[in-house]
Order: C-alpha cells, then structure tokens, then sequence
C-alpha cells in the first residue's frame, strides 16, 4: 500500500459530461501529480501541485483543471469528455519538490467513456 | 527532446536466470533516473533512482540498475528471476528546470516462467 488515495477506482460516463478525480496523498507529502496511462500514448505526465501551487505542466488539455487544496488532497476535472479520455488516470505524491524524492502512485481512477 | 526510450516491450526469462530490462535517455544536463513497476489493476511502484554517484545502484526486491553515461543507458538487472517479478517495469526520466516532472518510457513486459 503506497499511502496515496486515489476515488473512485472505476468511473463509466458519457461524451460531453464532466467528472472529478479525487486524490488523497501519503501523509506527509507536499507534492501531487496527476498521470494519465492509455494503450496509445502510454504514461503522461498532466500536472504538478506543490503545496497549493502549480508547478509544473506537461501535456494536459485544456478541458482539464486540476487543484490541490489546503488539506493537500487533489482534484483532476475533466469536462466536455470525448471518447479519446478513456484511461487510468494515477495520482502520485512525494514529500517534495525535489528530484531526489521518488513518487509514490495511487492505484488508479480507471475512466470510461461510453 | 529530452526522452527515454524502452527498446524491448517484452522480455522472456525463465525463472533463476538474470533479468535484464534496458532503457536509454536523451537529457539536456545531468539525468534523473528511475525504475518504477506496475503489477496487473495497480499503481506504480518505486524501485530504485540514480541521482549522482555510483554508478550501481541498488533497489528494491532485489533489483539493481547500472548507469552508463557514454551510452546514456539505464538497465535494470536482477540476477536471478522469480515468477513473481512478472510485471510491466517503467524506466523514467526527470525533465525540465521546474518541478518534478517524469517523463516515462513505454514499458517493458517482463514475463518469468517457472
């Protein structure tokens, strides 16, 4: 068990709704990030949140939001959704911002798009 | 680009020989390794990291990794193999000045047979 939280572990819509991911990070941990794992692209990097800030971006669309709140847990928001976002989404925490500090993932918010 | 790359996306071993899952990296300054692996319905879990130092580096159960700059390569070994490292294995790479973002290679699925 990582310690990270990551609800709900299954999630079945349809195009055009908005759903929220929710992330709980291990005790401790400053640093949330969001991954999202499809048979086509593989595993990318969306989003990191230290400590209530954004810190870094990668490939994230702009249909998708995320925010971590003062508690630390995290929040992916994916709207206006197309059949392509069907994925694993994990969340990954560390105590830092440091390369130095591993990240340990949840195991997964498993999204499907009817 | 900055990049890492999984040659193989599946290897065969049988149980008691070494495992050897290879991984190279394109990185502007000095590289940030890691091996994660992902069991079937699970998060990712950490192996090990290179950071600086040697260039051996010892993880967890039992897996090792070897740095190689002039071949800019990360291989992951295990000397000797059990079925239950049958897994799919991430080699990833730290990017960018900012934050602490992965870039992952494709996956390697390692498959040991008894």
């Amino acid at each position: 068990d990582s310690g990270v939280t990551q609800t709900p572990k299954h999630l079945i819509t349809a195009t055009g709704q908005r759903v929220t991911l929710r992330c709980s990070p291990r005790s401790g941990d400053l640093s949330v990030y969001w991954y999202q794992q499809s048979l086509d692209q593989g595993l990318q990097f969306l989003i990191q949140y230290y400590n209530g800030e954004e810190r870094a971006k990668g490939n994230i669309l702009e249909r998708f939001s995320a925010q971590q709140f003062p508690d630390l847990h995290s929040e992916l928001n994916l709207s206006s959704l197309e059949l392509g976002d069907s994925a694993l989404y994990f969340c990954a925490s560390s105590v830092g911002d440091s390369p130095n500090q591993p990240q340990h993932f949840g195991d997964g918010t498993r999204l499907s798009i009817l | 680009a900055q990049s890492v790359a999984q040659p193989e996306d599946q290897v065969n071993v049988a149980e008691g020989n070494p495992l050897t899952v290879k991984c190279t990296y394109s990185v502007s300054g000095n590289p940030y390794l890691f091996w994660y692996v992902q069991y079937p319905n699970r998060g990712l879990q950490f192996l090990l990291k290179y950071i600086t130092g040697d260039n051996l580096v010892k993880g967890s159960y039992g897996f090792e990794a070897e740095f190689n700059k002039s071949q800019t390569s990360f291989h992951l070994k295990k000397p000797s193999a059990l079925v239950s490292d049958s897994a799919l294995y991430f080699c990833a790479v730290r990017i960018g000045a900012a934050g602490n973002k992965l870039t992952f290679g494709g996956g390697t699925r390692v498959l040991v047979k008894p």
